[in-house]
């Protein structure tokens, strides 16, 4: 399957400021990306979808100039926390769909916004 | 809503075979039965998938029943390093179009010494 990198895998900010994660496709190209959100002793919520080349997808009630998503390349996806507040503290997970559209996931990052 | 129920739980003997079953009564024809797994503090890992036929691979065998209506992911032979949370997902699949994962509670594997 295909190997995910997520970076950094751990990040502690202040409130109000901006943090990017970034996500990569290590061997193979891959034109669509998904995030997602992982808060504590729940389950994995889907964000956006991330189409190389074109505006991201989002989800019902994710803010999409709160988390801003560029996918400009076909093995690198970031996403980009803006004026992080508390409430943003999250696990994120990446992951990328191959050509049998099957998706592998990042190893996901954890932020904590103080 | 995920479409799928599974036990909130399950302990299985190190050494001894898995066997989580999955419900996913209204299934569709195009739609894949997806396994992937969540060790703690990290991604989910994919497991197997399977639209119809039984499937096997070196990590674990996929058994979905005549009206696949349900199935059951196998591991063998658990490990220790299996504990995790297991999640069954119904999926379009390979329909030519990207298709989201709906990640449910899934089951909490605890393999004991």
């Amino acid at each position: 399957g295909a190997v995910v990198s997520q970076h950094p895998s751990w990040v502690i900010c202040k409130s109000g400021t901006s943090v990017k994660i970034e996500c990569r496709s290590l061997d193979f190209q891959a034109t669509t990306m998904f995030w997602y959100r992982q808060f504590p002793k729940q389950s994995l919520m889907l964000m956006a979808t991330s189409n190389e080349g074109s505006k991201a997808t989002y989800e019902q009630g994710v803010e999409k100039d709160k988390f801003l998503i560029n996918h400009a390349s076909l093995t690198l996806s970031t996403l980009t926390v803006t004026s992080a507040h508390p409430e943003d503290s999250s696990f994120y997970i990446c992951s990328v769909e191959d050509q049998q559209e099957t998706q592998y996931f990042g190893p996901g990052t954890r932020l904590l916004v103080l | 809503d995920a479409k799928t129920t599974q036990p909130p739980s399950m302990d299985c003997a190190e050494g001894r075979a898995a066997n989580l079953p999955c419900n996913h009564s209204t299934i569709s024809g195009n739609e894949y039965v997806y396994w992937y797994r969540q060790i703690h503090s990290q991604g989910p890992q994919y497991i197997i998938h399977g639209l119809k036929n039984n499937e096997t691979n070196e990590m674990a065998s996929l058994i979905i029943t005549e009206d696949r209506k349900s199935s059951t992911l196998i591991l063998p032979h658990a490990t220790l390093r299996d504990t995790a949370v297991y999640y069954c997902i119904v999926s379009p699949g390979t329909q030519g179009g990207s298709e989201k994962l709906v990640f449910g509670k899934g089951t909490k594997l605890t393999v004991n010494p």
